[in-house]
């Protein structure tokens, strides 16, 4: 089925560094979800983006909903320990079910203390 | 606190032997889902539901059932029929709206052997 390209898939950093990844798709979407999961946990949800163009705030973390509404990115800015985990990208097809999420691989980010 | 509750959150069965994993949610969501999730394939929707005794199949239904008797229960049964059952699953919920984001339970990790 249709996925989310997020890259990179994989980040090994040093405690204090900024993180930056992304998600793009072929499509358009309305609506871009960002989800952190940890070893064995849900997701849960960091930031929802709504509008094209939108910057949005939660903490350390900023995501921003792509002009195009093909792409979306999220930072993580002087990252702690406590950020490791896998970063999901998600969003309803603008055309299509919206109860049926499109979900990207997920970027899983490592930090050495 | 509002949330949803998914247990066990580990469940070991047999080959051949039907089980049920539960969800249970306080939040007064409308919609509920189930997620299967494999390492290196993301999040994959098995049914969601979006009113008390109707549902719905998502994209790898087969050799799964489910049943939404009460507004706060969408229990999944995963029986003899699926191919590889073991996988951690995911339960979560959300508003009927359009932009509603969906909170996700904790899991239940499944292993048949």
């Amino acid at each position: 089925g249709q996925q989310l390209n997020q890259s990179p898939q994989s980040m090994f950093i040093q405690e204090g560094e900024d993180v930056s990844m992304n998600c793009t798709s072929s499509s358009i979407f309305n609506t871009w979800l960002w989800y952190k999961q940890e070893p064995g946990e849900g997701p849960v949800l960091l930031i929802a983006l709504y509008k094209a163009g939108e910057l949005t705030s939660n903490g350390r973390l900023t995501a921003q909903f792509g002009i195009t509404r093909k792409d979306s990115f999220l930072n993580i800015s002087a990252s702690i320990p406590s950020d490791v985990g896998i970063y999901f990208c998600a969003g309803p097809p603008e055309t299509g079910n919206n109860r049926k999420l499109i979900w990207g691989l997920g970027t899983s980010l490592a930090v050495n203390p | 606190d509002g949330g949803i509750t998914q247990s066990p959150k580990y469940l070991f069965r047999k080959e051949g032997q039907n089980v049920t994993l539960s969800c249970e949610q306080n939040l007064n969501h409308d919609a509920m889902y189930w997620y299967r999730q494999d390492p290196g394939q993301g999040l994959r929707l098995i049914y969601y539901s979006q009113i008390v005794n109707d549902f719905q199949k998502g994209d790898i239904a087969e050799g799964y059932s489910v049943s939404r008797e009460k507004k706060e229960s969408f229990p999944l049964t995963v029986t003899s029929a699926q191919k590889n059952p073991t996988a951690f699953y995911l339960c979560a919920s959300s508003h009927l709206s359009e932009n509603s984001p969906l909170h996700f339970g904790n899991g239940t990790r499944l292993t048949v052997t």
